[in-house]
């Protein structure tokens, strides 16, 4: 059982479009952490968000934290070539440390 | 740059041996967490090192044993390797302490393949 389903898990769209991707669970997260992993490499922290309800962004992204801190989402605008990756959402469970648990992974790809 | 470097880069070994990956935070991280990342997986959190200490551990069998050293690089071991473990094994470093966030931050990893 996924503790985290991330949807949808494949995403093809034209440059210029517009995407959100989801993340969700029953169980309350302390935080939620969003990362984007290219082949072969580490994934790359994008943002972390604490507080439910919480929206940051990070340039043409904008990231959310549900009320109830056991849902997330990520909004690409004007998605471009380059966003092209795996994203993943990870949550840190309280009480449970350092430990992330991540979602399987939403693989984007934006053609030209 | 995330501040972590992880070797080998790839390693192929055989089904029964045994492997040994490292990784080196930079200085003044000092917790040192291990994910295993299959193939079209998002990576599964195997233990967790700090002060030289194992602090947790995932549901992952005694085959994965690790180490930390007292400059914080630590060590991943696995014993009896299955073709199962082929995988990419990422390193991350959090800030000394961890704070509230335990924000973490991933090496390039190393991809073992079992043969």
């Amino acid at each position: 059982t996924q503790l985290l389903e991330q949807s949808p898990q494949f995403l093809s769209i034209q440059e210029g479009e517009n995407l959100t991707v989801y993340c969700n669970s029953s169980s309350v997260f302390s935080s939620l952490q969003w990362y984007r992993q290219e082949p072969g490499e580490g994934p790359v922290l994008l943002v972390t968000v604490v507080t439910g309800g919480e929206v940051k962004k990070l340039k043409r992204l904008t990231f959310q934290f549900g009320d109830a801190r056991k849902d997330s989402s990520l909004h690409i605008t004007a998605a471009q070539p380059g966003d092209t990756g795996l994203y993943l959402c990870a949550g840190r469970r309280e009480y449970q440390g350092g430990k992330l648990i991540f979602g399987q992974g939403t693989e984007l790809s934006v053609k030209p | 740059d995330a501040g972590v470097t992880q070797s080998p880069t790839h390693l192929i070994k055989t089904r029964g041996q045994q492997v040994t990956l490292r990784c080196s935070p930079k200085s003044g991280h000092d917790t040192v967490s291990w994910y295993q990342q299959a193939l079209g997986q998002g990576p599964q959190f195997i233990f967790q090192y700090y002060e030289e200490e194992e602090r947790q551990r995932g549901n992952f069998p005694d085959r994965f044993s690790g180490h930390q050293f007292p400059n914080y690089s630590s060590e991943l071991n696995v014993n009896a390797l299955l073709l199962g473990d082929s995988a990419l094994y990422l390193c991350a470093r959090s800030p000394r302490g961890g704070g509230s966030i335990y924000e973490q931050y991933f090496g390039p990893g190393t991809r073992l393949t079992v043969t």
